[in-house]
């Protein structure tokens, strides 16, 4: 499979751990996303990388939130302390390197995150 | 910034009727429009696009879409369903100029094809 890869697909955890998500983008892709998308409401975007370097970061990703791309390849996004109002679905998109018609964002199927 | 409306949270069709899914934005830059289908569980599939050019735009399993820019709407349309169409349906816009190309999408529509 040479799509877009997350780990885990499902992590329930205790409110105020740490947990961290791993994404694997598609091989030659060097832009990286990461959305959060919670129950009825469509992605919203949280973070931008290009290579390694993250380039954009939305109001959304609060000082509990950080993301890495170390290598310019996976990229993994870790919450500490984690709250209820985390428990949504994570998801990680790549594409290509910026052009006109290099639009298209490809997805992972998510991490869904449950904060008990 | 932009914004995305998404007129109808849900659809119910019956098989082998069309559909319209609804959708506006709003933005003050030039945008490439995009839909995205989500089964559940599941991450999101690109439907279609709208890049440039023809204002018609085909995608993949029978499903087009129509830019119309004094409306500022791009409509989601299918002539015939089959039940394997159910599933949450999302526009999207993305900044032609900005670098990150993030997209901003609507909260969706669920789209239900009764037998």
């Amino acid at each position: 499979d040479t799509g877009v890869s997350q780990d885990p697909r499902h992590k329930i955890t205790k409110r105020g751990q740490n947990v961290t998500f791993r994404c694997d983008p598609i091989s030659e892709h060097n832009r990286l996303y990461w959305y959060r998308q919670t129950l009825g409401q469509g992605p919203e975007f949280l973070t931008y990388f290009q290579n390694e370097a993250q380039l954009e970061k939305s109001r959304l990703l609060s000082d509990r939130f950080s993301a890495e791309r170390p290598k310019g390849s996976f990229s993994t996004l870790e919450i500490q302390r984690t709250e209820q109002g985390d428990s949504a679905m994570y998801l990680c998109a790549s594409s290509l390197p910026r052009t006109d018609m290099n639009t298209e964002a490809f997805f992972g199927q998510g991490t869904r995150l449950t904060v008990v | 910034a932009q914004s995305v409306t998404q007129l109808d949270s849900q659809v119910p069709v019956f098989e082998e009727a069309p559909v319209e899914l609804r959708c506006n934005y709003s933005s003050s830059v030039s945008v490439y429009l995009f839909w995205y289908v989500q089964y559940p569980n599941q991450g999101l599939q690109l439907l279609l696009k709208y890049l440039s050019g023809s204002t018609l735009v085909k995608g993949i399993n029978g499903f087009e879409a129509e830019f119309n820019k004094s409306q500022t709407s791009f409509h989601l349309r299918k002539p015939s369903v089959h039940i394997s169409d159910t599933a949450e349906y999302f526009c999207a816009v993305s900044d032609r100029k900005g670098s990150a190309r993030q997209l901003t999408f609507g909260s969706g529509t669920q789209l239900t094809v009764l037998p």
